[in-house]
């Protein structure tokens, strides 16, 4: 099946800087959604994103579904940035299939 | 309608036993999944339903465990004999789809975690 590697696996930032996350993927996909995981553990879908570019506040992403990654970016980064962050995809099945996260953690 | 409700939050149960969890989708959204998540891991798949009819399992879903989606409304997960190696959170996601395709993304519940004793 299809292989989801997102990078990197633990990330650490001071208040204030700037991010990227990647995702990468081993197949073509018909849906590429990224969500926020919170230290209570809700999941907020961030973006449906098959392809091409969406911003949404300091967030935004990009996903290049003929080089088969993509990426999330995070400005001005706060505390309430915190938690887990997952890319998850279908081929056109009906299961989405989760990457294992990049856990971001922001010092104030 | 305020988003996809899933009771109880917390379940503690013994080795053995029976255990029923429950969703409540957005009421527009014609797609529902179930997926189980444990410790520092991503959410796996378990079940899909479009309207009532339940078209995928994964192999994870043993045959200890059942879903129903009656009338293409809230949705039921149901774990027989439970064992310690089911202690996990389990979410559900609804959303919505159009000619086979998802016009948005998925909207997940606050999931019921299970602990196995």
């Amino acid at each position: 099946g299809i292989q989801v590697e997102q990078s990197p696996p633990d990330l650490i930032l001071q208040e204030g800087a700037n991010s990227t996350l990647r995702c990468n993927f081993s197949d073509s996909v018909n849906n590429l959604q990224w969500f926020h995981q919170n230290p209570w553990g809700q999941l907020i879908n961030l973006f449906y994103i098959p392809s091409g570019t969406k911003q949404n506040g300091r967030l935004s992403a990009t996903t290049v579904a003929t080089e088969r990654y993509s990426l999330l970016y995070i400005s001005s980064s706060q505390t309430t940035d915190s938690g887990v962050y997952f890319c998850a995809v279908d081929t056109g099945g009906f299961k989405t299939i989760f990457g294992a996260g990049t856990r971001l953690f922001v010092k104030a | 309608d305020t988003g996809v409700s899933q009771d109880p939050r917390h379940k503690i149960t013994k080795r053995g036993q029976n255990v029923t969890f429950r969703c409540d989708p957005i009421s527009e959204h014609n797609r529902l999944y179930w997926y189980r998540q444990t410790l520092g891991q991503g959410p796996e798949f378990l079940t899909y339903f479009q309207n009532e009819a339940q078209l995928e399992k994964s192999r994870l879903l043993s045959d200890r465990f059942s879903a129903e989606r009656p009338k293409g409304s809230f949705s039921t997960l149901e774990i027989q004999r439970t064992e310690q190696g089911d202690s996990a959170m389990y979410l559900c996601a609804s959303s919505l789809a159009r000619a086979g395709r998802l016009n948005y993304g998925y909207t997940f519940g606050s999931g019921t975690r299970l602990t196995v004793v």
